[in-house]
């Protein structure tokens, strides 16, 4: 199975900065169709996982869009830009290019 | 509007059974490939089951912890999804999500208790 580590388990943010959140696959996430299969969902307290960024950098809809994905076959980013109170919760990277999909641990963001 | 409603979770002791169900609504189901993913107590995402549509012959795939002792399945004609789970362990302990189209579209979670 494709192992997904993120770091860092979790960040403190002061409200108008930016955040920083880092993925790693054991194997490429680039498919031959030349897509590469990261997503990436936020949990905030209490509800469901909601999906913020497709296909490692494309934004799902109704996402602010001062969330971005970027990245490489094995190294991704979500960053988001000028945090604020409703970014708090954990975040996730999951690979979807092959059964089972897998899911990094978790990074939890609050505010200072 | 999307929806997708688990139910059908609870508290069930060890080896016992548990069907959950998730209703849909608002997108055209029998194309979809419809998920579950669970939720550890310690928040950890595990996905655990697809089924595909009929023109994919509604292949079903496992993760292997799952394998033998859960089962995927679906009515289009209810635009729903179940899981069963049988043979059921402590480690089973999760909230139960179903997702489609790349974890799009959530349901709201549903717990499932495995203890004496």
């Amino acid at each position: 199975d494709i192992v997904m580590t993120q770091a860092p388990l979790s960040v403190s943010v002061t409200p108008g900065e930016s955040a920083s959140i880092s993925c790693r696959s054991s194997k490429s996430l680039l498919h031959s169709n030349g897509i590469t299969y990261v997503y990436w969902y936020l949990q905030k307290p209490g509800k469901s996982p909601q999906l913020l960024i497709y296909r490692m950098s494309n934004l799902a809809s109704g996402v602010p869009d001062r969330f971005s994905g970027s990245g490489s076959e094995t190294d991704f980013t979500l960053k988001i830009s000028r945090v604020e109170a409703e970014d708090v919760g954990i975040y996730y990277c999951g690979q979807l290019l092959e059964n089972p999909w897998t899911f990094g641990g978790g990074t939890k963001l609050e505010l200072k | 509007e999307v929806q997708l409603v688990e139910t059908g979770g609870g508290l069930v002791q060890p080896g016992k059974s548990l069907k959950l169900t998730c209703a849909t609504s608002g997108f055209t189901f029998s194309t979809a490939w419809m998920h579950w993913v669970r939720q550890s107590p310690e928040k950890r995402l595990e996905w655990i089951a697809r089924i595909k549509d009929k023109s994919n012959n509604y292949a079903t795939d496992y993760v292997e912890s799952v394998k033998g002792r859960f089962t995927i399945s679906r009515d289009d004609s209810k635009s729903s999804v179940y899981l069963q789970m049988n043979s059921l362990k402590e480690e089973d302990t999760a909230t139960y999500y179903c997702t489609t189209y790349y974890g799009y579209y959530w349901g709201q979670g549903v717990m499932v208790t495995v203890s004496s």
